[in-house]
């Protein structure tokens, strides 16, 4: 089935630990995104990247990092950096440019990540 | 992109019709509305999405005004698997450097 695959489902960190949110998406799309969601929020922005090897900071991107060495593949990392890394996280992908249809988002099933 | 502005919940009966407001007063000609929808600890879902004219797919039907300023999504028979949170977004046609999710407004449905 095509789509876009978040794991793990649930991690934890510890104080001092960096941690990496994987996602993956086999539907060819060029763009991809990280958001950050709080309880009863809405989602924020962390990075995005429209092609690979590019990436841009949402307006969250403190405490986080993330790559883009393949078209499918785009982790997060919650660095120690990230004092407050308790929340949902939801990765996207949508096709780059052009069309009305090509800012529909595709959203995995997210991470719930949580601090020990 | 232009701001939006929904209620933050709304309550509807189970097999009535939903309607869920957005107003985008501030919305430029080249500015599409898209709706999602999340449902509890889970991804955002697209639903829809228009210009100008009224769209109806297999899921809801939009109703943007003449002046489009504002849009309505409409459930036509809602169910309780319809309670969500449903974000209304404007966006210009392929800008996908970034999208901002709002608040959104969360649809109960009550049987």
């Amino acid at each position: 089935d095509g789509g876009i695959t978040q794991s793990p489902k649930y991690l934890f960190r510890k104080e001092g630990q960096n941690v990496t949110l994987s996602c993956e998406q086999n539907l060819n799309h060029d763009a991809m995104y990280w958001y950050r969601q709080d309880p009863g929020q809405g989602l924020r922005l962390i990075y995005y990247s429209q092609i690979v090897n590019d990436f841009q900071k949402g307006d969250i991107a403190e405490g986080y990092s993330v790559s883009r060495e393949k078209k499918e593949s785009f982790p997060l990392t919650v660095t120690s950096a990230q004092k407050n890394p308790t929340a949902f996280y939801l990765c996207a992908s949508s096709a780059r440019g052009g069309e009305a249809a090509k800012n529909i988002q595709y959203f995995g099933a997210g991470t719930r990540l949580s601090v020990l | 992109d232009a701001k939006t502005t929904q209620p933050p919940s709304m309550d509807c009966a189970e097999g009535r019709a939903a309607n869920l407001p957005c107003n985008h007063s501030t919305i430029s000609g080249n500015e599409y509305v898209y709706w999602y929808r999340q449902i509890h600890s889970q991804g955002p879902q697209y639903i829809i999405h228009g210009l100008k004219n009224n769209e109806t797919n297999e899921m809801a039907s939009l109703i943007i005004t003449e002046d489009r300023k504002s849009s309505t999504l409409i459930l036509p028979h809602a169910t309780l698997r319809d309670t969500a949170v449903y974000y209304c977004i404007v966006r210009v046609a392929g800008n996908n450097n970034d999208m901002r999710f709002g608040a959104g407004t969360r649809l109960t449905v009550k049987p």
